[in-house]
């Protein structure tokens, strides 16, 4: 099976600061990845799908990128309401595995 | 307006069996793929199961092959999960997702329903 791996676990940063949070595949997934946000108590929510398409309502001040096996989630300005859990998630193939997520909180 | 709403959830001894279901609305559930994910207290998202859209096909995650068993009515647009065998690190919110549909193939969790509390314990 393929692992998904997150860095970092945690991170703080300060409003207004770009946030990058990295995902790896262990074996290419081509652009069959996804962000999620998971707001503390909420239901998760798609941010990105295909690796840098923004789902519709998401912000612009996020962004993905990435194939293969290397993604990365940008967050521009971070805000306060981007406290959250964020989770990369693979989805061509079962089992759909979710990264460990990262939790970003302000500094 | 897309709407999953799961019940079932509950406290059940290690062992014991538990059927959660998702009845949904807002789409046309006998297009798409459905999914399970649940989220121990704490901890990160997991993938449970999926089923295609007129139920022929199945996949499930190693921790729950051979105890957990996915179904769907689409005449009644709903989505079950049946659980046996249950254990402690079966605790968790259980969350019923939409895929993709049938023309868009492989698409990621879209709609999520509110979630269901599974307490498995003594």
């Amino acid at each position: 099976d393929i692992q998904m791996t997150q860095s970092p676990s945690s991170l703080s940063a300060s409003v207004g600061d770009r946030v990058t949070i990295t995902c790896r595949a262990s074996q290419g997934i081509s652009n069959y990845l996804a962000w999620y946000q998971q707001k503390p108590g909420k239901v998760p929510k798609l941010l990105i799908y295909a690796a840098y398409t923004l789902q519709s309502g998401v912000p612009s001040r996020f962004s993905g990128s990435g194939s293969g096996t290397d993604f990365t989630l940008t967050i521009s300005s971070l805000q306060p309401e981007d406290v959250a859990t964020y989770y990369c998630q693979k989805y061509n193939s079962a089992p759909l595995t979710f990264g460990g997520g990262t939790k970003v909180e302000i500094k | 307006e897309v709407q999953l709403v799961e019940s079932g959830g509950g406290l059940v001894q290690p062992g014991g069996s538990l059927r959660l279901s998702c009845a949904v609305s807002g789409f046309t559930f006998s297009s798409y793929w459905m999914h399970w994910v649940r989220q121990a207290p704490g901890k990160g998202l997991v993938w449970v199961s999926r089923m295609n859209n007129d139920g022929s096909t199945t996949t499930y995650a190693d921790s729950v092959k051979g105890r957990f068993t996915i179904s769907r009515d689409n005449a009644k647009n709903t989505l079950y999960l049946q659980m046996n065998s249950l254990r402690a690190e079966d605790t968790a919110v259980y969350y019923c997702t939409r895929g993709g549909d049938i023309l868009t193939g492989y698409f990621p969790f879209g709609y999520w329903g509110q979630g269901t509390l599974v307490t498995v314990s003594s």
